[in-house]
C-alpha cells in the first residue's frame, strides 16, 4: 500500500490476556520501528528492525513484550499478560533506509485494557 | 523513557496569529525534527535540521536548530484553522545505530476563526 498500515485500529482486551498488533511497513521500506504513545504524552521508541533482526530492543519495557519481523516485511508486537498500564497508542513507522530520515508513520492501535 | 522539554503545553490563539513554540533537551543531538499529529493520525514530518544554528522554512513553518544542539525552535506565521493539532519536536543522532526519535511532551495548537 501507499502508507503505513496498522492492524486492528483499535483492540480492547482484559487484564491478563495476550494480544499481538500488526504493522504492514510501506513496500521496500528496510527499517521498521515501533513507539508507544500514552495520553497526553509524546511517542517513546520501543525496538528497531533493519531488515529482520531487531537491531535495538532496548526500549521494550519489560519481558512481558516481544516483536518479531520473520520475513523483513511485517512486524507484530506482541504483548503477554496485558496490565491496564499498557494502554495506550502503539505506532508503528518505516524508513526506506536505516539511517532514521524519511520516517513514515501509521496511524497506530488504541490498546485499551480493562 | 526520556522525553524532551516542549512549550507551551497549549495554545488558543485567533486567526491569523503568529506562533511559537520551543524544545529543549539535557542531551545534545545531531538532528532537530518537527511533526504534526491530528487525531487519530500518525505523526507527519513538518521540518528536519540537521546543523547547529541552522534555519529553515516549509511555507509558513520556519524552524531553528539551537548553537548548543540541545533546543530548537518552531514558528508558525499567520496562523490558519487546518494548523489545529499537536505539534511535537523530536531529536536524534543521525548515523548512530538506531536512528531512534526521542520526543518532546507536544504542544497542543488551537486556532479560533
Amino acid at each position: 500500500g501507499a502508507g503505513v498500515s496498522q492492524t486492528p485500529s483499535n483492540k480492547v482486551t482484559e487484564k491478563g490476556k495476550y494480544v499481538e498488533l500488526r504493522c504492514d511497513p510501506i513496500s521496500g521500506h528496510t527499517a521498521l520501528y515501533w513507539y508507544r504513545q500514552s495520553l497526553g504524552q509524546g511517542p517513546e521508541f520501543l525496538i528497531y528492525f533493519q531488515g529482520t533482526g531487531a537491531a535495538d530492543d532496548s526500549g521494550l519495557p519489560n519481558d512481558r513484550f516481544f516483536a518479531v519481523r520473520p520475513e523483513g516485511s511485517v512486524s507484530t508486537l506482541k504483548i503477554q499478560r496485558t496490565e491496564r498500564g499498557d494502554s495506550a497508542v502503539y505506532l508503528c513507522a518505516s524508513s526506506p533506509r536505516g539511517d532514521g530520515l524519511g520516517y513514515t508513520f501509521g496511524s497506530g492501535t488504541r490498546l485499551t485494557v480493562v | 523513557g526520556q522525553q524532551l522539554n516542549q512549550s507551551p503545553q497549549s495554545m488558543f490563539i485567533q486567526e491569523g496569529e503568529d506562533v511559537s513554540m520551543n524544545c529543549t533537551s539535557s542531551s545534545i543531538f545531531n538532528t532537530w525534527l518537527w511533526y504534526k499529529q491530528d487525531p487519530g493520525e500518525g505523526p507527519v514530518l513538518l521540518i528536519a535540521l540537521y546543523k547547529a544554528g541552522e534555519l529553515t522554512s516549509n511555507g509558513r513553518l520556519t524552524a531553528q536548530f539551537g548553537i548548543t544542539r540541545k533546543d530548537s525552535f518552531l514558528n508558525i506565521s499567520a496562523s490558519i484553522p487546518s494548523d489545529v493539532g499537536i505539534y511535537f519536536c523530536a531529536g536524534m543522532n543521525y548515523g548512530g545505530a538506531t536512528n531512534k526519535l526521542i520526543f518532546g511532551t507536544g504542544t497542543l495548537l488551537a486556532v479560533q476563526p
